[in-house]
């Protein structure tokens, strides 16, 4: 499965958007990309994902580019609940197994 | 989305027992589990994939006779930490994936274990 970089840590001011960048310039046609969160302690969840088109749902947007090498993770009104660890995750639709990297620590401000 | 729980939420044991951490999936028939474990500040590690029926498979470095795992249901994976020492101790989280999803995987709430 493709190698993702994310940056370590974001701050976001609550009730704006926090969009959080994911690289994976190693992507394969066939893989998709997963973006999960973990708030402190707790398994993480599921939020969104997509192979090239870009995605949304009741939690987050998902804006892949073009070339398919990086994505953003989009969300649109930041809540104080939304402070967690979030991952990116490229895996192929054939695959089993998630392999999380570092992901970015989003603390959202009040 | 789907549920998955794991039981216990928090265990406490002494040095040389074996503690059985069970993740259930609760709507959905899961023939493919995973088990994770997480240290303090670390990301997750993938343990082991478990297979419904079979045995499971380990990732390496894990040893499949300290960590047995027994996946003998469609809803049940058990994992159980033999002779557990005070560096087991540590937030366990299992995954299943929901075979009615879009290949997605669902977490459970995780265990964390500490061994005195």
């Amino acid at each position: 499965d493709a190698k993702t970089t994310q940056p370590p840590s974001m701050d976001c001011a609550e009730g704006r958007a926090a969009n959080l960048p994911c690289n994976h310039s190693t992507i394969s046609g066939n893989e998709y990309v997963y973006w999960y969160r973990q708030i402190h302690s707790q398994g993480p969840q599921y939020i969104i994902h997509g192979l090239k088109n870009n995605e949304t749902n009741e939690m987050a947007s998902l804006i892949i580019t073009e070339d398919r090498k990086s994505s953003t993770l989009i969300l649109p009104h930041a809540t104080l609940r939304d402070t967690a660890v979030y991952y990116c995750i490229v895996r192929a639709n054939t695959g089993n197994q998630f392999y999380f990297g570092t992901g970015t620590s989003l603390t959202v401000i009040p | 989305g789907a549920v998955v729980s794991q039981h216990p939420s928090r265990v406490i044991c002494k040095s040389g027992t074996s503690v059985k951490i069970e993740c259930r999936s609760l709507d959905f028939q899961a023939t493919t589990m995973f088990w994770y474990r997480q240290f303090p500040k670390q990301s997750l590690m993938l343990m082991a994939t478990s297979n419904e029926g079979s045995k499971a498979t380990y990732e390496q470095g894990v040893e499949k006779d300290k960590f047995l795992i027994n996946h003998a249901s469609l809803t049940l994976s058990t994992l159980t930490v033999t002779s557990a020492h005070p560096e087991d101790s540590s937030f366990y989280i299992c995954s299943a994936r929901d075979p009615r999803g879009r290949e997605t995987q669902y977490f459970g709430p995780g265990t964390r274990l500490l061994v005195l």
